[in-house]
């Protein structure tokens, strides 16, 4: 059981928004920043979020990240077929005094 | 270019110990903590520890104290992590990975490709 909550999969057709959610507490999400990681299996994760909405140079525009509360959301607008991919979100919980990550969303374009 | 160069996959016996290693490259290895995440077959990332190669100041998640040793050399830029004694349930993807970021917020900006760690009898 993660700490942070985020839906097993989520899917789209190319074209479309999609929307990961990630769900947490006042120790973690409520009291710090969030990241987010996409990871193609076989590969290294790969930073695709800091700071809730910032993009590291190279992550196409159509990335945009956002939190209220104790909740963050990651959203890809028009989706493409190479975004296929797990993410996962993350932050540091001031209670567990370390990172948490979310279980993992799985992504699948149509 | 900034990188993380992990050692290969290894296949071991439960009790047997191992270390695998991480060695940074393209900036200064000794600024910046590097951390270890490991992944389960089919599950999410966990995040086990880090150390900050400068001093070699480690903090492990609670999960992991006692479970695993967090360790670096600054002269090769390598860390490592290792165990004493493995069990099958340590069969896993085990990342390193680079912290950046400042004081209102760190993050993970680097990831090493990941060592595969199988234990079977």
């Amino acid at each position: 059981q993660s700490v942070l909550t985020q839906p097993p999969s989520a899917s789209g057709t190319p074209g479309q928004r999609v929307t990961i959610s990630c769900s947490g507490s006042n120790s973690n999400i409520g009291s710090d920043i969030v990241n987010w990681y996409q990871h193609l299996p076989g590969t290294a994760p790969k930073l695709l979020m800091f700071s809730v909405n910032q993009r590291p140079s190279g992550v196409p525009d159509r990335f945009s990240g956002s939190k209220s509360g104790t909740s963050a959301s990651l959203a890809i607008s028009t989706l493409q077929s190479e975004d296929e991919a797990d993410y996962y979100c993350a932050a540091w919980d001031g209670s567990l005094n370390g990172w948490v990550f979310g279980g993992g969303t799985k992504l699948t374009v149509l | 270019e900034v990188q993380l160069v992990q050692s290969g996959a290894e296949v071991k016996k439960p009790g047997e110990s191992l270390k695998i290693s991480c060695k940074g490259s393209g900036y200064i290895f000794t600024s910046y903590w590097i951390a270890w995440v490991r992944q389960m077959p089919g599950k999410g990332l966990e995040w086990m520890g880090i150390i900050y190669p400068g001093d070699s100041d480690t903090i492990y998640s609670p999960s992991f104290q006692g479970q695993v040793t967090i360790s670096a050399d600054k002269s090769i830029s390598t860390a490592y992590l290792q165990w004493s004694s493995l069990t099958a349930s340590d069969t896993a993807m085990y990342y390193c990975a680079r912290r950046n970021g400042h004081n209102l917020g760190w993050y993970f900006d680097v990831w090493g490709r990941g060592t595969l760690i199988t234990v079977s009898s």
